[in-house]
């Protein structure tokens, strides 16, 4: 199976913060990589899929960047909402697998 | 408008098959390019996916729980049943079903990421 490593595991952050979350696939995976965000007690959010395209109706302080086994996600200025959990997939293979999730904390 | 929900039996016993149902509404899953997804996530750790089935009945299973899990749809009744047979006190989970729809990206690439989650189902296993 392909794993899929986020760094870090957990962040501190203040409002207004650019921050970046990286995943990194064990083979390529073209841009087939998707983020989701999860706030306790609900499902995950689909943030952004393909690897760079936001989802409809998520906020353009989001983004997603990378191909290949790279990937990152950039929130450009954290608002309160955003304190959460971060999980990015693969879709490249069938066993599809998820990184390990980044928290997000309020510093 | 999508809705997915998932029900089924909050404890189960040690060694028990577990049955769970997805009923979901604002799609068929006989429309191609359609999938569904059951995806787990014991409390405090992280997601793991356990089985897809799309909309040609092709079916695809966890590598590491592929012996125990059997993914059936019933396209009349608007429903995905996962069944996961002996059941650990290490499976106790809240498990989710997620639709998966064909998204085209860049120059007519497609994917499918789970766009549309239910709100999950607590199954604790204990005797």
């Amino acid at each position: 199976d392909i794993q899929m490593t986020q760094s870090p595991s957990s962040l501190s952050a203040s409002v207004g913060d650019r921050v970046t979350i990286t995943c990194r696939a064990s083979q390529s995976i073209s841009s087939y990589l998707n983020w989701y965000q999860q706030k306790p007690g609900k499902a995950p959010k689909l943030l952004i899929y393909a690897a760079s395209s936001l989802q409809s109706g998520v906020p353009s302080r989001f983004s997603g960047s990378g191909s290949g086994t790279d990937f990152t996600l950039t929130i450009s200025s954290l608002q309160p909402e955003d304190f959460a959990t971060y999980y990015c997939q693969q879709s490249y293979s069938t066993a599809i697998t998820f990184g390990q999730g980044t928290r997000l904390e309020i510093k | 408008q999508v809705t997915l929900r998932e029900s089924g039996p909050a404890l189960v016993k040690p060694t028990q098959t577990l049955t769970l149902t997805c009923t979901f509404s604002g799609f068929s899953l006989s429309t191609s390019g359609m999938c569904v997804s059951w995806i787990r996530q014991p409390p405090g750790k992280a997601l793991e996916w356990l089985a897809l089935i799309d909309w040609d009945d092709d079916k695809y299973y966890s590598t590491s729980l592929k012996t125990r899990l059997t993914i059936s749809k019933d396209t009349s009744k608007n429903q995905v049943v996962l069944t996961m047979t002996n059941m650990d006190p290490v499976d106790t989970a809240t498990y989710y079903c997620a639709r998966m729809m064909e998204a085209t990206y860049g120059s007519g690439s497609t994917t499918r990421p789970f766009d549309y989650w239910g709100q999950g189902t607590l199954v604790t296993v204990s005797s």
